[in-house]
Parts: structure tokens; C-alpha cells; sequence
């Protein structure tokens, strides 16, 4: 089965403080979500992305496709950022309309 | 736009019950899935629509039935509710299904006795 995994499972930070998520996967994909859950329990996308990198506000998006290997960076950190981040991949190949997802990553920015 | 919507929020319903989740989207998506959230464990896909008129199972199907009712609307159906039907039940949407971010409804918490 091919997995998706997220590192680490559990992250606490001090306000301000620069943030790393990583994510790895196991074959070929043509493309990468990353997800932010509230605290509630709502889920919005962030990026999707296939390839090189993309940034929104002081969220950042990278893909090394030849590392199988994903991370999203959050600068600037702040309490509001408090969620479980989570990866999804749809795997390459015809009929591949499936995403699959990772156990998230749970954040707390801390004032 | 309400984007995507969800009834009910919670429920409770007893071992053999039987119950329907209503997903609705307003945003003119082509295709919709339905998902279950378990502690430890990723999001699942239960069913998908990729277009009105067009069902498929996704990874964990069994006891579930899935209605595409129209381009709106796609509801997920449990027969015969078991406890390891409880779970929170999220309805996503997108434009296109191979390629599109997909956008979530706020979720259903459902407790089986």
C-alpha cells in the first residue's frame, strides 16, 4: 500500500519561531495537497503543488519529486497558525482519482 | 456562497440504525467524495462521484451506499449502522477529479452505540 508520512507528528513552538513540516511519499505522484484543519475540525487546502515551490502570505510550499519529498514552512509564526497540517498525495497513473492522505501533523504556537 | 454544506453536524444512532448524510455544494463542481476521519489514522475516501450520473467505491466502501441525487447534491447512506462506523464524516467537492483542489464541508460527527 502506498503510504504517505508526515514528520513530525507533533509540534510545539514559540510565537515568532520559523516552522517545518515534512512529508514524504513512496512512487511517482502528479500531485501534492497540503491541508490545514482547525481546531473545530474544518478543513481548507493551502497548495497544491507537482513541482518547485510556492509560497502564500508567510506559508511556503516545496516539492522534490527525485526525494519523493514534500515540506511546507510556516514563518513568522503565530498562535492563530494552531492546526493540524496535513499532507495528500494523488499517485501517478491512469484512474488515479484517489488522494492519499497523511496522519497531519498537530501544531501549537505558543504566545 | 455557502461553499460546502452538511446536515447533520452530529448523531447518535444505535447498533442496526440506519441514517442518511446530505452533502450539498453550490459552487457548480463536477465531481464529490466522501470521506471518514479516524483518530490515528488519514483521511479515507468511502465513495466518489467524478461527474452527475457516475458513483465509484473508494478504499473503505464496505457498508455504505452513496445517491449522486444531482449536480449539487451527493449523499452517503448507512444501511445498518455498526460501532466501527463511528467517525467524522467530511463531504469535499472540486471542478475536476484528477486534478483540482477539493473543498470541504465542516464535517459530520457520528457516534454508533
Amino acid at each position: 500500500k502506498n503510504e504517505v508520512e508526515q514528520s513530525p507528528q507533533n509540534l510545539t513552538a514559540q510565537e515568532g519561531e520559523f516552522i517545518t513540516i515534512n512529508c514524504s511519499y513512496s512512487v511517482g505522484i502528479s500531485a501534492l495537497h497540503w491541508l490545514q484543519q482547525h481546531p473545530g475540525g474544518g478543513i481548507v487546502s493551502l497548495f497544491m503543488l507537482s513541482s518547485g515551490k510556492k509560497k502564500h502570505g508567510r506559508l511556503i510550499a516545496t516539492i522534490n519529486i527525485q526525494e519523493k519529498h514534500s515540506s511546507l514552512h510556516i514563518t513568522a509564526s503565530h498562535p492563530r497558525d494552531s492546526a493540524v497540517y496535513i499532507c495528500a498525495v494523488r499517485y501517478s497513473g491512469a484512474g488515479s482519482y484517489q488522494l492519499t492522505f497523511g496522519k497531519g501533523t498537530k501544531l501549537s504556537v505558543i504566545p | 456562497n455557502a461553499g460546502v454544506t452538511q446536515t447533520p453536524k452530529f448523531q447518535v444512532l444505535k447498533t442496526g440504525q440506519s441514517m442518511t448524510l446530505q452533502c450539498a455544494q453550490d459552487m457548480n463542481h463536477n465531481s464529490m467524495y466522501w470521506y471518514r476521519q479516524d483518530p490515528g489514522m488519514g483521511l479515507r475516501l468511502i465513495y466518489y462521484s467524478a461527474s452527475e450520473g457516475t458513483t465509484d467505491k473508494g478504499e473503505v466502501p464496505n457498508g455504505y451506499n452513496v445517491s449522486r441525487l444531482n449536480k449539487r447534491e451527493f449523499s452517503l447512506r448507512l444501511e445498518s449502522a455498526a460501532p466501527s462506523q463511528t467517525s467524522v464524516y467530511f463531504c469535499a467537492s472540486s471542478e475536476l477529479i484528477r486534478t483540482d483542489t477539493q473543498y470541504f464541508g465542516p464535517g459530520t460527527r457520528l457516534t454508533v452505540l
